[in-house]
Order: structure tokens, then C-alpha cells, then sequence
């Protein structure tokens, strides 16, 4: 069955510091990966997806199909990157999107 | 402009009552999603419609929940002699394009807390 682990449920890291949120998936064809954000008291709303090969707010991500793995990166974290980051796999043929638990991004002064 | 909105943003209800949940999508978008998410998990896929279209409703978790969306805007997710183990947040989102080929992005609602006591 297709699955999405995020193993981190809590990440605290200094300002200014290297941000490294994982991502493994469990899908044997051809993925689409998203990372969605939520901000305290704020919805859902999408980061960046892989196809798009962009960087959002300075984050990227990179799909790995040998490591079946799509971890979002950022060189310096902000105090405004505190938020809760999940990682969603889709797939051609299905309507749904499969989320991660979710990782707590804290990013200390 | 306007995004998805939901209604009510809570709802507690005693145990075996009926809830009626709705979901304002955004105008136009031809896909709409209801999700489930249990505290301190992800958000579960319950239902998708196509317009006013119910293509996939494996993800609800038994014959107590229903879905509609009859004009294929305005959607509303209703859940029967609600049980404890049915207090989550239900998010709802929607999406401007045909769901199942290429995956478009999907907007979400608030959502709406329910408690079931």
C-alpha cells in the first residue's frame, strides 16, 4: 500500500541554522510529491510540489527515486519557517492525496 | 479572493447525534475533497467529487458518513449517530482541474473541529 513516513514529529533548530524535514514514500510507479505547511491558525496551503522544481520561501526539495525519499531543505531557517510540515505523495489514476503524519518545524532565536 | 470556507469552524455533539458538515469551495473549482484528520496525524482522504459526481468514497470509514455535492459546487458531509471515535478535524479542499491524471493543487478550508462527547 502506498504510505508516506515522516519520522520527525518534532524538529527545534537555531536561526540561521540548516533546516533537513524527511520524507520517505512507499509507491512503486511514478510519484507526485508535495510538502504542505500550516501555520499556527492558519489552513493548509501548498509549499512547493516536485514537478515544480522551485524554491518556495528559500525551501526546495528534491525527489530521490532511488531512496524513495523527497526531504525539504532550507540553508537557514527563519523564525517565521516555524510551522507544521507535511509531506503528500498523489499518483496518476488516484483522486487522493496521502499525507505524512506531519514534522513541527520550531525555529529558536 | 475568496478561498474555501467551511462551516461551522465547531461543532460538539453528544454521542448518537447527526451532524451536518458543509463546504464552500472555491468558484469554479471542478474537484472537491473531504479529508479526516485525527489529532496528531495527517490528514485522511474520505471522499472525492468530480462536479456534482461522487467518483471515490473508499476512504470513508463506514456507512454512518455521506457525502453530497448536488450542484456540484456547495458540498456537505454528513455523519450519522456520531461516535467518540469520530472527533477529528474535517477538512475540505478543492481543486480547479479534473482529479485522477495530473494532480493540481489543492486548497484547503479551515476546516471544522467536531468533538463527539
Amino acid at each position: 500500500a502506498q504510505r508516506v513516513t515522516q519520522p520527525e514529529k518534532l524538529l527545534s533548530v537555531f536561526k540561521g541554522a540548516p533546516v533537513e524535514l524527511k520524507c520517505n514514500y512507499s509507491y512503486s510507479g511514478s510519484p507526485e510529491l508535495f510538502w504542505y505547511v500550516q501555520y499556527s491558525r492558519q489552513r493548509l496551503q501548498l509549499l512547493l510540489r516536485h514537478i515544480s522544481r522551485e524554491s518556495i520561501k528559500g525551501f526546495t526539495a528534491d525527489l530521490n527515486k532511488g531512496e524513495t525519499s523527497f526531504h525539504l531543505k532550507k540553508p537557514f531557517a527563519q523564525e517565521e519557517d516555524s510551522a507544521m510540515y507535511y509531506c503528500a505523495l498523489s499518483f496518476f489514476g488516484t483522486y487522493k492525496y496521502i499525507f505524512g503524519t506531519g514534522t513541527r518545524l520550531k525555529v529558536l532565536a | 479572493g475568496a478561498g474555501v470556507s467551511q462551516s461551522p469552524r465547531y461543532k460538539v455533539a453528544k454521542r448518537g447525534q447527526d451532524v451536518a458538515l458543509r463546504c464552500d469551495p472555491i468558484s469554479g473549482h471542478v474537484s472537491l475533497f473531504w479529508y479526516q484528520q485525527a489529532l496528531g496525524q495527517g490528514p485522511e482522504f474520505l471522499t472525492y467529487f468530480q462536479n456534482e459526481a461522487q467518483l471515490d468514497k473508499s476512504g470513508l470509514p463506514s456507512d454512518r458518513f455521506f457525502a453530497e455535492r448536488p450542484e456540484g459546487s456547495v458540498s456537505t458531509l454528513k455523519i450519522q449517530r456520531t461516535q467518540q471515535e469520530d472527533s477529528a478535524v474535517y477538512l475540505c479542499a478543492s481543486s480547479l482541474n479534473i482529479a485522477g491524471t495530473r494532480s493540481d493543487t489543492q486548497y484547503f478550508g479551515p476546516g471544522t473541529r467536531l468533538t463527539v462527547l
